[in-house]
């Protein structure tokens, strides 16, 4: 059972680029976080999906950032436009959900770098 | 709003020691807590997990322990290793409302292990 699949690992974007950011969840999973970490700080909450449906978005920036999770296919973080301030680790963690109480497995995270 | 602090915010031991680290979160209201280890520049890695009906959990040299009623966890790491060198992580799965399990961090103790 392969564990949380994040790619690409490393992604370089100039200002103005998009940045597609995706997270394929273990296998029999149908709930997947992100969390962001920036330079020096700790990880905060983004966005909680479950298959097609977004369930809380507080954490995710009002302007640029979506992200969804489709019936078939990974879980994709979308930033458009990106800035210098976007350049930090994405981090998805996928659980299989049982009121709260599950364990939550990260994947190796994405490394978006702006220039 | 869900607060999480560790301290300390770095450690130093030689090889060998037994070493303590700590944790608190200031609501109570949690489904289960986490302790995480991340290397330089990877993702995480889970530890253990505590549910909050739960005091402790062991795993080879590390135990955790739980108060959830002061708001406390302890990580405790015996005969410490060079190869236990990493940034440690707290988390809380915070229950109710839509929080639906989504982790709150603590900005984690950066633990060096030297020979």
């Amino acid at each position: 059972n392969a564990g949380v699949m994040q790619n690409p690992r490393h992604l370089v974007r100039r200002r103005g680029q998009e940045a597609r950011l995706r997270c394929s969840p273990m296998k029999g999973h149908s709930h997947v976080y992100w969390y962001r970490q920036l330079p020096e700080e700790g990880l905060k909450f983004m966005v909680y999906l479950q298959k097609e449906n977004i369930i809380d978005e507080s954490g995710m920036p009002k302007e640029r950032f979506s992200a969804e999770f489709p019936k078939e296919g990974p879980s994709i973080l979308r930033i458009q436009q990106v800035v210098r301030g976007d350049s930090a680790a994405y981090f998805c963690a996928s659980s299989p959900w049982t009121g709260g109480a599950t364990e939550a497995f990260f994947g190796q995270g994405t490394r978006l770098t702006v220039v | 709003k869900q607060e999480v602090t560790q301290i300390p915010a770095a450690l130093s031991v030689p090889e060998g020691e037994n070493l303590v680290l700590n944790c608190s979160f200031t609501d109570s209201a949690i489904y289960n807590l986490q302790w995480f280890r991340q290397d330089p520049g990877k993702g995480l890695t889970s530890l253990l997990l505590i549910q909050s009906s739960q005091r402790e959990q062991t795993s080879g040299r590390l135990n955790a322990s739980l108060d959830k009623s002061s708001g406390r966890s302890t990580l405790y790491i015996a005969a410490s290793q060079p190869g236990d060198s990493a940034t440690y992580l707290c988390a809380v799965a915070n229950a109710g409302g839509t929080s639906y399990g989504k982790l709150t961090f603590g900005q984690g103790t950066i633990l060096t292990v030297h020979p």
